[in-house]
Formats: C-alpha cells, sequence, structure tokens
C-alpha cells in the first residue's frame, strides 16, 4: 500500500500547455509539499501545505498552483509550461513535528 | 538552517561498514541533524535524526560529537542496494527542509 502517492510517473508535454500532477498520501499526516529536483539534481522545496492551508511558497512563479482539497491531496497545476520547467518533482509528507518526511517516487515532466 | 559540508563521493565495500561524515560547525543549539538518502530514480528516503545523543534505528547509526559541530552516519554492513546519494541536514525548521549536494555513496562488491 503505497504511502505517498503520485500520478502520472512521467509527463511529457509541449511549451504552452497547462498540466496537473496528483499527489495523495494514506500516511494520516498533516503536512504535505512539494519538491523540485532540477537537472543537476538539486532538491528544492517549493510548497508546503498544513491541514489544507499553504505555509510555505518558495517564490515559485505564479505560474504554478498548488491545491489541497483536503488534507490527504496536494496537487500542482501548472500553467504555460515553459522548457525550464522540466524536471522530476516530488510530492511529500509529515505529521509536521521532527518526525521525517515520506517522499513519493516522482513525477518527471519533460517539456518539449 | 546551519551549513552542512559532505564529502562529494566516498566508496565502500559490501558488507563492510558504511562512515559517511558531515560538518555542521555553525549549527545551533536546537537545529535537529536529520540524513536522508535518495537511491536513484527515486524519492528522497528518511533514514534517521538527532539532536545530541547518538541515536540508532533498524537503517543506521548517528553519532553526533559533543559538541554537535559534525556528525556520522554509520550504515553497519552496506549492501549495492545502499548505493545512493546521502543528505545531511542541520535544521530548526521542519517545515522545509534544505537539501544540498550530499554524498554520492557506491557500495561495491
Amino acid at each position: 500500500d503505497t504511502a505517498v502517492s503520485q500520478t502520472p510517473k512521467y509527463l511529457v508535454t509541449q511549451m504552452g500547455n497547462d498540466k496537473s500532477i496528483k499527489c495523495e498520501q494514506n500516511l494520516g499526516h498533516d503536512t504535505m509539499y512539494w519538491y523540485k529536483q532540477d537537472s543537476k539534481k538539486f532538491l528544492k522545496i517549493m510548497f508546503s501545505y498544513n491541514n489544507k492551508e499553504l505555509i510555505i511558497n518558495e517564490t515559485v512563479p505564479n505560474r504554478f498552483s498548488p491545491k489541497s482539497p483536503d488534507k490527504a491531496h496536494l496537487n500542482l497545476h501548472i500553467n504555460s509550461l515553459e522548457l525550464g520547467d522540466s524536471a522530476v518533482y516530488f510530492c511529500a509528507s509529515s505529521q509536521g513535528s521532527w518526525d521525517g518526511y515520506t517522499f513519493g517516487s516522482g513525477t518527471r515532466l519533460t517539456v518539449v | 538552517d546551519a551549513k552542512t559540508t559532505q564529502p562529494t563521493s566516498m566508496d565502500c565495500a559490501e558488507g563492510r561498514a558504511a562512515n559517511l561524515p558531515c560538518n555542521h560547525s555553525t549549527i545551533s543549539g536546537n537545529e535537529y541533524v536529520y540524513w536522508y538518502r535518495q537511491i536513484h530514480s527515486q524519492g528522497p528516503q528518511y533514514i534517521i535524526h538527532g539532536l545530541k545523543n547518538n541515536e540508532t534505528n533498524e537503517m543506521a547509526s548517528l553519532i553526533i560529537t559533543e559538541d554537535r559541530k559534525s556528525s556520522t552516519l554509520i550504515l553497519p554492513h552496506a549492501t549495492l542496494r545502499d548505493t545512493a546519494v546521502y543528505y545531511c541536514i542541520a535544521t530548526l525548521n521542519t517545515d522545509k527542509l534544505i537539501f544540498g549536494t550530499g554524498t554520492r555513496l557506491q557500495v561495491f562488491p
């Protein structure tokens, strides 16, 4: 039973399109995150949500809009995709205290 | 978050202990030390964390020096599946883990 699941695993799309990545966690965690890992393998936080409320937005372009319909889901919608958006996007969750994060397996987005 | 410094890469023979060092000389009194790893093409995986005392779990041991300026992650019997990038993070803010470049551990047969 997957703890943090992301769909799709791979996404290839053209510049200018709008796409969404879905994330669901079945761990009962209060906090969820989106991280981006670029081609140089740097992992950077994008957003953090606690109980459906945005708590961190790391100067991500407005084209990226996270949505949390409930505390088990955190989806990422991206408008007007650009070549530079190509990366692996990881969703994660935590109990929000000092416990570790549980990451999903990632979504590899390729913009052509 | 305190800056952490790790070697870029390390090798370890299968079955031997892998000792991964991390320097965090500017760590503050309340900052925890976290270790994660990322196996190729997978999401990062939480390993262990600690504040002052040494910690051990089913995956690894964490040794933190008395002055807390450095720590060592120990994988007691490394296997080929332990080949990964290992990240050391010193932080007070668990709302936002900041990953550095990590240590690429290669376990060889």
